[in-house]
């Protein structure tokens, strides 16, 4: 089974609209990590967001947040405002505990395109 | 800017080659990994070091070793290259090895096999 599914390979938003990045994950740790990654066309990869299977509240940074429904196991990045730059392939991943520890888990990614 | 070095930006080589990829991690992280992204397989975890020793170990081939040095930078040797090692190969770090630390990728390293 998948550890982490980004059901949509593509999504398109307008500039300055709201867009949710859908991510669900499968463990059967107690403890476990969520991270956000984008990927501009350029290569790198850029660190967005974090989320701890233990934090109450759903995390934010700046124009990102994520959307934690930890009984859907559901992590969905709800990126505000799109701007032009936004425009990427984003990944979904998770870090568990027990012999997976130390490496991240990542979905296939979805690719993001916002238009003028 | 991640503040993790990848070198080289891009290694053009043949099939039977060895290469080195080298990293240096962010300033204080102590914790490397080692990534691997190719068309067909995504990003997959090769390997992580903390402080010098192994860590964890993903499904990194016999072919590929790595190191981690007293001064915390890592190499990543690759040899009797194949043509199916062509990808892009991410070097990560973080303060610590725990779970609820971010990785911090590096610019990583093109891999191309003639």
């Amino acid at each position: 089974a998948q550890k982490i599914t980004q059901t949509q390979p593509g999504m398109f938003v307008q500039e300055k609209e709201a867009v949710t990045l859908d991510c669900t994950y499968d463990t059967s740790d107690q403890s476990y990590g969520l991270f956000w990654y984008k990927q501009p066309s350029s290569g790198e990869m850029i660190f967005l967001i974090y989320q701890g299977s233990y934090d109450e509240q759903n995390a934010t940074e700046g124009r990102y947040s994520l959307n934690f429904q930890k009984a859907r196991k559901s992590a969905n990045l709800v990126i505000s405002a799109s701007q032009l730059g936004d425009s990427a392939m984003y990944f979904c991943a998770m870090r568990e505990g027990g012999t997976s520890y130390g490496k991240l888990t990542f979905g296939q990614g979805t690719i993001l395109t916002v238009h003028p | 800017d991640s503040g993790v070095t990848q070198t080289p930006k891009h290694l053009i080589t043949a099939t039977g080659q060895r290469v080195t990829l080298r990293c240096s991690p962010r300033s204080g992280d102590l914790s490397v990994y080692w990534y691997q992204q190719s068309l067909d397989q995504g990003l997959q975890f090769l390997i992580q070091y903390y402080n010098g020793e192994e860590r964890a170990k993903g499904n990194i081939l016999e072919r590929f070793s790595a190191q981690q040095f007293p001064d915390l930078h890592s190499e990543l040797n690759l040899s009797s290259l194949e043509l199916g090692d062509s990808a892009l190969y991410f070097c990560a770090s973080s303060l610590r090895g725990d779970l609820f630390q971010p990785q911090h990728f590096g610019d990583g390293t093109r891999l191309s096999i003639l």
